[in-house]
This record gives structure tokens, sequence and C-alpha cells, in this order.
């Protein structure tokens, strides 16, 4: 069974540049997690999606970060303009419905905004 | 809010040690618990899960948790720890309300380190 893929897994773009960061997650698993992770800390939140329904988005700076699940599998989130303090590990998981917890996370896209 | 304590930001340890981590939350309320491990150049992966019963779970690799509930402590034990057991270990605790599950928060972690 394939697991969580993401793209990039790494980056590096000056500030006020855009950055979009792709995440497919397992087939069959409706709910999917964007989770920022920064060094020494654990992962937090952003959004959170069942099937192509944004039921979490309220740690998701939207100033100038969005994310979208088209047709419930595929994933995007992008941020515009990037700040250096974006610098960070982002993470997509996903999971069934039913259990919730139980997350399967993909590598990660390192993202480095000089 | 919700919160998840781990009070050791890195535990250094050589083989064969005995280890326990903790982990610390501050809700009250039903909720699910768990151990996540990142192995070096490797994703995220559950090692072990509360739910409910036995408030003694087992996961893989020898690791175990007891939850106690008058502590909100969900603490990571193995008794006998190997080098491949370096990692980082992340408690995450998710809380359970009116029958449907809120969002997952996760420890700090701790960075574990065996030394041959």
């Amino acid at each position: 069974e394939a697991g969580v893929v993401q793209s990039p897994r790494y980056k590096i773009i000056e500030k006020k540049q855009p950055v979009a960061f792709w995440c497919n997650p397992i087939s069959g698993h409706n709910t999917l997690y964007w989770y920022l992770q920064n060094l020494g800390q654990g992962p937090e939140l952003l959004i959170r999606y069942e099937n192509e329904e944004a039921v979490d988005d309220s740690q998701l700076p939207k100033d100038r970060f969005s994310a979208e699940r088209l047709k419930g599998v595929d994933s995007t989130l992008k941020i515009q303009p990037a700040e250096l303090g974006d610098s960070a590990v982002y993470l997509c998981a996903s999971s069934l419905q039913e259990s919730p917890g139980e997350l399967f996370f993909g590598e990660g896209s390192r993202l480095t905004v000089l | 809010a919700q919160s998840v304590s781990q009070h050791n930001h890195h535990v250094i340890l050589s083989e064969a040690a005995s280890l326990e981590l903790g982990c610390n939350y501050s809700y009250g309320g039903t909720v699910n618990l768990f151990w996540y491990v990142q192995y070096p150049g490797q994703h995220l992966q559950l090692l072990l899960k509360y739910f409910s019963g036995d408030p003694l779970v087992k996961g893989i690799k020898g690791f175990e948790a007891e939850f106690i509930k008058s502590k909100f402590s969900f603490n990571l034990r193995k008794p006998s720890v190997q080098w491949s057991d370096t990692a980082e270990y992340f408690c995450a605790v998710i809380l359970i309300s009116s029958g449907s599950a809120r969002q997952l928060t996760f420890g700090s972690g701790t960075q574990l380190t065996v030394l041959p």
C-alpha cells in the first residue's frame, strides 16, 4: 500500500516569493491534515479536511496561507508571500474518519525562506 | 486550551538501559492517547495508542505505555533499549467530546539517543 506522498521534499525560496506544497493521501482516507513543524517542536495543525470540506482551519494564517482539496483526494497548501518565519517542515497526514488520531504521515516538505 | 507536556527534551541512554518518557496532558474528559516516533530520515509513525480498557497498552518493538487518569499521564516505557531506538518520540492527545473527536495535539517531542 502506498503511503502519503508529498512534494517537493525540499524548497528554498526568497522572502516574498510564493510556494506550494502538494499531498496525495493514502487511498480511501477521507481525512487529510496539514501540519507545521518547527525545529525542536511537535507538529501543529494548520488545517483538517473531511473529504473536500475544511472542518478545522482555525490555525491557518489566512492572510498568506491557503489550502484546497479538490475532489476530496489530493491537496495543495500555498503560501503567498512567504516570510522568513515560515521556514519549517510542512507535514501532510491522512486518516480514516472513524480512526481519529491514527494518522499516517508523509515525509514532509522542508521550506527554507532566505 | 488543551496542551501536552513532555518533560524531557533529550534523553541519552546506553544500550540495555530502561526507558521511561513522560507525557502529561491538560484536559479533563474522555481522551484518546498516542505515541508517535520519528526515526532519523523517516516520517512520523504511530508507535502505540490508547482508546479505552486496559490502561497498559503495548506497541511495536517492545514499547508500552501506561495511562494513569488521575495523573493525566501517559508515559512511554521500554525495559531494555537498543541502538535502533534512537529517534524522536512525540506524545499526542485527542479530546473526544460529544461523540466527535477534536484536534490531535502533539507534545514538543523527546529526542532519545541510545549509545552502543
